[in-house]
């Protein structure tokens, strides 16, 4: 079985531009949770999804959201581009909201300019 | 105080030896912890997992879990060359909302 695939794999935008960044969850898992992993610190929580709804939110700007579609996978979008933004993003599957145990997905490197 | 706490090392041993990574949590409230290793540049792999007090043993590898102190740790037995990497330390609470709150975590050098 596949594991939790993201992509794509590296990006580079421009101060203000808008990012959008796709995961699809190992199969048979419904929740889909997103990450963003600065340079020598540990991952930042910023959402969890499950069934196409947010059932937890981390401490970012509005500039960033996510969706989750009916076959589970996820999009994470990042608006009005800060270099500060320049992260790995990780997608992290579960089974369920309810299980604790999280399986990442590769990361998309975002670098902006 | 920040939510989920490690040493960042780095933490040098030989191989061999037991490495030792020490994690404390502020939320009391959490009931499973689990560990992660980070190779560089690559994303997290679960290494194991703990929801009770006392030891969980998987392989080389121990999880120690103390409630009551607010404490986790892991150790690597027989420590490799290949273990070296970034260990950590994770804490999910549903407390208003799901989230889970990572360590910055202990960088491992194993010698060889």
């Amino acid at each position: 079985d596949a594991g939790v695939t993201q992509s794509p794999t590296h990006l580079i935008k421009t101060r203000g531009q808008h990012v959008t960044l796709r995961c699809s969850p190992i199969s048979g898992h419904k929740s889909v949770s997103w990450y963003q992993q600065v340079l020598g610190q540990g991952p930042q929580f910023i959402f969890q999804y499950y069934e196409k709804e947010e059932r937890g939110r981390g401490n970012f700007p509005d500039r960033f959201s996510a969706r989750q579609f009916p076959n589970y996978s996820s999009e994470l979008n990042v608006n009005a581009l800060l270099l500060g933004d320049s992260a790995l993003y990780l997608c992290a599957s579960t089974l369920d909201t309810f299980t604790d145990t999280q399986y990442f997905g590769p990361g998309t490197r975002l670098t902006v300019l | 105080q920040k939510e989920v706490e490690q040493n960042s090392g780095p933490l040098s041993v030989p191989e061999g030896a037991i490495a030792s990574l020490n994690c404390t949590y502020s939320d009391r409230v959490s009931q499973s912890f689990f560990w992660y290793r980070q190779y560089s540049g690559k994303s997290p792999e679960l290494i194991m997992s703990i929801y009770s007090n006392g030891d969980k043993e998987d392989g080389r590898f121990t999880a120690q879990l103390n409630k009551a102190s607010q404490y986790v740790s892991l150790l690597i037995r027989d420590s490799q060359p290949s273990d070296s990497a970034t260990y950590l330390c994770a804490a999910p609470t549903h407390t208003g909302g799901f989230k889970t709150i990572f360590g910055a975590g202990t960088r491992l050098f194993v010698k060889a």
